[in-house]
């Protein structure tokens, strides 16, 4: 059954380091996700990604943050230099798009570690 | 701004009994609404809803949406401890594609 990757599944950095979550969403898919969830709160929507633009972001996603598809796989998350806030679980997810096809599928995350 | 609570936040129940689970919301141009089931790690998709009083199923899993009181429920029957997990409602709207999650479920099943 098709799934999203995503690598790694654990990274830990130094605060005012750059990382970069990798994710492989559902080939056929057309939109892009990122969520994160710190530990214990809500699952929370940062930027949404579609025909290779952002499509829409929240607030949580300042100039700090970067999505790219440098690819025809990979979508990429960039956190330029990192927060000890910025310490959390980071989803990605897809979807096809489209009446009755939004149905988001998300992959098993990456835990940043901020230190 | 789009508002999704979740009731009640924690559950504990036998393993066998009946459970239900409220999620109220509210935001504007409703397109539809997603049940999750999030164990250790990544939300896993249960259902779609989209219209008012049909019923989805999916073995001993049901859930109901009511547009009009801005409401649905999902129903766990002869729960097992495999069911322990948080479950969490997102509505979503047209015009855009994100998901606004609520707090979540947290259901527990004792043997």
């Amino acid at each position: 059954e098709p799934e999203v990757t995503q690598t790694p599944s654990h990274q830990v950095t130094q605060m005012g380091q750059e990382v970069i979550l990798r994710c492989v969403p559902i080939s056929n898919h057309l939109y892009f996700y990122w969520y994160r969830q710190i530990l214990g709160q809500k699952v929370e929507f940062l930027v949404s990604f579609y025909n290779n633009e952002i499509s829409e972001k929240s607030e949580i996603f300042d100039d700090q943050f970067s999505v790219e598809r440098p690819d025809g796989s990979n979508f990429t998350l960039k956190i330029r230099s990192t927060k000890l806030e910025d310490s959390a679980m980071y989803f990605c997810a897809s979807s096809e798009g489209g009446t009755g096809k939004n149905i988001q599928y998300f992959g098993a995350g990456t835990r940043l570690s901020v230190l | 701004e789009d508002k999704v609570v979740q009731s009640p936040l924690s559950l504990v129940v036998h393993e066998g009994d009946t459970v239900t689970l409220n999620c109220s919301y509210e935001v504007t141009n409703f397109r539809s609404l997603l049940w999750y089931k999030q164990e250790k790690k990544a939300p896993t998709f249960l259902f779609m809803l989209t219209s008012s009083g049909i019923e989805k199923k999916s073995g001993r899993l049901s859930s109901i949406l009511d547009k009009k009181e801005l409401f649905s429920i999902l129903n766990i029957t002869a729960t097992q401890t495999g069911d322990s997990a948080i479950y969490l409602c997102a509505p979503t709207n047209f015009g855009n594609e994100k998901l606004t999650f609520g707090t979540g479920t947290r259901l527990t099943i004792i043997p």
